[in-house]
């Protein structure tokens, strides 16, 4: 998808290890989040932002930790791997102001061991 | 924001219209209805919203109730490449949520030769 860039496209990990997805947007977009989506379900929200330097949990937040110090980037922390954050995980942004539609990344899909 | 209810699976003729429902009762008067797809392995994509009045784009048209407490996602001339995941979404249009969408497990929407 054009704007929202993720990396890496897979990873494997092994349990216990530390590794940031990276999600860099160039539409210059306020808003910005990380899904998880496991097989047999929808997308859950684990944290988002609403500019620079503002983030705020979603519904599933244990185990990542976000930070926003420019507009473009939004990484997503794993501190401390565990197999139950075997996923893929998609990034997305959107414009600040009512009912802009949010832009979704290709995804990350996450392996842990 | 609201729940909202949808059939897990459809299937529909190629060049027909496919007509997705979704129950969304407990809707309230400042939430918006969106609607996105989700082609295998890809990021979700948007496709349509509204608020109380009929909407329609390139993609599609979204029928709302007078009383708001469903919807129907229709696509015209489905194509086999509309075969995906629709999802239902409503949300509130304004405010900090705005970042935030909370996905169910949508239809499974197969378009067939």
């Amino acid at each position: 998808n054009a704007g929202v860039t993720q990396t890496p496209k897979f990873q494997v990990l092994k349990t216990g290890q530390s590794m940031t997805l990276q999600c860099a947007q160039d539409m210059n977009h306020e808003y910005m989040s990380w899904y998880r989506q496991d097989p047999g379900m929808g997308l859950r929200l684990i944290h988002y932002s609403v500019g620079a330097g503002i983030t705020d949990q979603g519904e599933v937040p244990n185990g990542y930790n976000v930070s926003r110090s420019t507009t473009e980037d939004f990484p997503l922390r794993l501190l401390s791997a565990a197999p139950s954050q075997t996923s893929v995980y998609f990034c997305a942004t959107s414009r600040q102001g009512p009912n802009q539609p949010q832009h979704f990344g290709d995804g990350t899909r996450l392996s842990i061991l | 924001d609201a729940k909202t209810t949808q059939p897990p699976s459809m299937d529909c003729a190629e060049g027909r219209a496919a007509n997705l429902p979704c129950n969304h009762s407990t809707i309230s008067g400042n939430e918006y209805v969106y609607w996105y797809r989700q082609i295998h392995s890809q990021g979700p994509q948007y496709i349509i919203h509204g608020l109380k009045n009929n909407e329609t784009n390139e993609m599609a048209s979204l029928i709302i109730t007078e009383d708001r407490k469903s919807s129907t996602l229709i696509l015209p001339h489905a194509t086999l490449r509309d075969t995906a995941v629709y999802y239902c979404i409503v949300r509130v249009g304004r405010g900090s949520t705005l970042g935030r969408l909370y996905f169910g497990r949508g239809t499974q929407l197969t378009v067939w030769p």
